[in-house]
């Protein structure tokens, strides 16, 4: 049973342009996590957020978590081709201490 | 180490035969997770330890998948009797009391052919 599901799951954009990638579940989580993977390496955290409504930015990187924390969105603007990679989206619930990871969002950006 | 390390980084096997791969978590992190990695996927959770306390094996997707950790340091995952479908990326990531971040290592690329 995959808990969140992320779209696009393919993504493929001209450099400068704007994109939103989706982090859905119908199950509540205490927190979630925003992480970057590049080939050959291991995902590498970029942000936790943890209360319902939150925002935090990380340069051209915004991060929402829903009010009623089900659901995330990764917004980066000004795409760069150092942008290009793996997301995933990984949420903790209150009950334990496992990490559900989201189906992952492949980003290119073309030069 | 400042990282998580694994090893080996790459492991090419024959069908039926026993693999073993390690994780060193960073020095001092109470908890360990294994995780596998299809191509371009996400990630789909194996076990994880805490502690002294027992194992979460609930994400073990047969009895031919084990895994111990000794003196609450190192991992060792290991897989008996492999099949082409266990071919995959094994992750490994290790995680502080608080304020709970993972730290990835960089895999194992497991190919049984």
């Amino acid at each position: 049973t995959q808990l969140l599901e992320q779209s696009p799951q393919f993504l493929s954009i001209q450099e400068g342009e704007n994109l939103t990638v989706y982090c859905n579940s119908s199950s509540v989580f205490s927190s979630l996590q925003w992480y970057r993977q590049e080939p050959g390496e291991g995902p590498v955290l970029l942000v936790t957020v943890v209360t319902g409504g939150e925002v935090k930015k990380l340069k051209r990187l915004t991060f929402q978590f829903g009010d009623a924390r089900k659901d995330s969105s990764l917004h980066i603007t000004a795409a760069q081709p150092g942008d290009t990679g793996l997301y995933l989206c990984a949420g903790v619930q209150s009950t334990g201490n496992q990490f559900y990871f989201g189906t992952g969002t492949s980003l290119t950006v073309i030069p | 180490g400042a990282g998580v390390s694994q090893s080996p980084s790459n492991k090419v096997t024959e069908k039926g035969k026993d693999v073993e791969l390690r994780c060193d978590p960073i020095s001092g992190h109470t908890a360990l997770y294994w995780y596998r990695q299809s191509l371009g996927q996400g990630l789909e959770f194996l076990i994880y330890f805490q502690g002294n306390s027992a194992p979460d094996k609930s994400g073990l997707p047969s009895d031919r998948f084990s895994a111990e950790r000794t003196g609450g340091s190192v991992s060792t995952l290991t897989i008996q009797r492999t099949q082409q479908e266990d071919s995959a990326v094994y992750l490994c990531a290790s995680r502080s009391r608080t304020p709970g971040e993972q730290f990835f290592g960089p895999g194992t690329r497991l190919t049984v052919l």
